[in-house]
This record gives C-alpha cells, sequence and structure tokens, in this order.
C-alpha cells in the first residue's frame, strides 16, 4: 500500500509553547489529508479535512486559530498546535487518500505530550 | 451525520479460532466501508474494505460482509494467530455534497482483540 510519513513520531513541549506536525505522502500526491486526534483507549475523531491550494475544514468544536493546517503541496500537509497546553495532549494521526482513489493511508502518529 | 456503533469493544479467543467485529451505521448513503488494525503507538493500517454494491469480500484469513438493508457490516478472521492481537476499528464513508467518493470516514468505538497462544 502507499506509504505516509508523520513526523515526528514523539514531541514533549513545554505550556504555552507551538508544535509542528508534519504528514507526508511518500509515493503519491495527495489532494486531500485529513487529521485525526485518539485519546487512550478512544477512536479516531476528525479534526480537520486539507485540501491542497485551499483552507482546511474544520470539524465542529476545534478551534482553527489554535490547530493551524497547511497544505502547501500535494505531498505535504501540516498540522501546528499554537500555545499547547496539558490538555492538548494526545496522539495526532494523518491520513492521505489519492485523487481517485478512496483508499485513505495513514501516517504513524504523533505523540504529542505537553507539560 | 454519520454514525458507527461498534461491538464487542473487547474480544478475547484462542489461537486458531475465528473471531467476529459487527458494525452498523445510520447514514444509508454511505458506500465505502474499511477496516483497520491498529497496534499499539501506531497508526491504523487498512486490512480491508468493501464497496456498497458488493456484499462480500474475502482475503486470505480475513472477510467482511456487508447487508445494505440492515446497514451493518462485518469482519471475520479465521484461523486467529496472536499476532492478530491488536484493536480494530470499522469505518463507513459517507459521499460529500457533491456526491462523489470523497467524503470523510466516521469511526467505530473500535474492538481490542486478544488471541491468546
Amino acid at each position: 500500500g502507499a506509504v505516509v510519513s508523520q513526523h515526528p513520531s514523539r514531541v514533549i513541549c513545554k505550556s504555552g509553547t507551538s508544535v509542528k506536525i508534519e504528514c507526508r505522502s511518500l509515493d503519491f500526491q495527495a489532494t486531500t489529508m485529513f487529521w485525526y486526534r485518539q485519546f487512550p483507549k478512544q477512536s479516531l475523531m476528525l479534526m480537520a479535512t486539507s485540501n491542497e491550494g485551499s483552507k482546511a475544514t474544520y470539524e465542529q468544536g476545534v478551534e482553527k486559530d489554535k490547530f493551524l493546517i497547511n497544505h502547501a503541496s500535494l505531498t505535504l500537509s501540516t498540522l501546528t498546535v499554537t500555545s499547547a497546553h496539558p490538555e492538548d495532549s494526545s496522539f495526532y494521526i494523518c491520513s492521505a487518500r489519492r485523487p481517485v482513489n478512496t483508499e485513505a493511508f495513514f501516517g504513524q502518529g504523533t505523540r504529542l505530550t505537553v507539560v | 451525520g454519520e454514525n458507527v456503533e461498534q461491538h464487542p469493544s473487547t474480544l478475547s479467543v484462542q489461537e486458531g479460532d475465528s473471531a467476529v467485529i459487527k458494525c452498523t451505521y445510520s447514514d444509508s448513503a454511505s458506500n465505502y466501508f474499511p477496516w483497520y488494525k491498529q497496534e499499539l503507538g501506531k497508526g491504523p493500517q487498512l486490512i480491508i474494505d468493501i464497496r456498497s454494491n458488493v456484499g462480500e469480500k474475502k482475503d486470505q484469513r480475513i472477510a467482511v460482509t456487508l447487508n445494505k438493508t440492515a446497514k451493518h457490516f462485518s469482519l471475520h478472521i479465521t484461523e486467529t494467530q496472536p499476532e492478530d492481537s491488536a484493536v480494530y476499528f470499522c469505518a463507513a464513508r459517507t459521499p460529500n455534497a457533491g456526491g462523489t467518493s470523497y467524503g470523510k470516514l466516521t469511526f467505530g468505538q473500535g474492538t481490542i482483540l486478544t488471541v491468546h497462544p
């Protein structure tokens, strides 16, 4: 299957700082990427849909000013958690989809811990 | 919006037994149903999927069935092995407003499968 690479896999940051997570599709062009958040022992919750060259679409209840998404190219989307707080600690996962295929491929996830 | 219910939340089987996980969905417009396996600390991995124009699909020890009328679909794993132990998620995709297949996925709550040697 296709490869989606997410970086970093783990990050610890101080409260009040910002953290950037990258999601790359390595062997295909992804016009659409998705960002999810997953709390321990829970399901994946969609945060936003990222479309190349346009503004991301955020799910209800997700603060767009706190979770900045940029999809500047067909192979890269970034999620920046601004002014992070301990309650932002979670597992963040991206996925990417080929333009003409309904399959979604997931990255390895990023474990964010805010101290 | 779409709502996906998944059962059971935990499933424990002996090696060699079969495992069945069931999901129901609410939106009759959903037309794509993938299953993912997630190991601890990793992202979900697609293991099998089925589209709404098919009733059953099989890939070696894994099979998925879909009943569109009842709006439920199931994952069947035969001859389970300890390495099958993981969290399994079902999902349903509803087309976007334009009617294409490029809508978002709604996930079930997950099933923790434990296969005992």
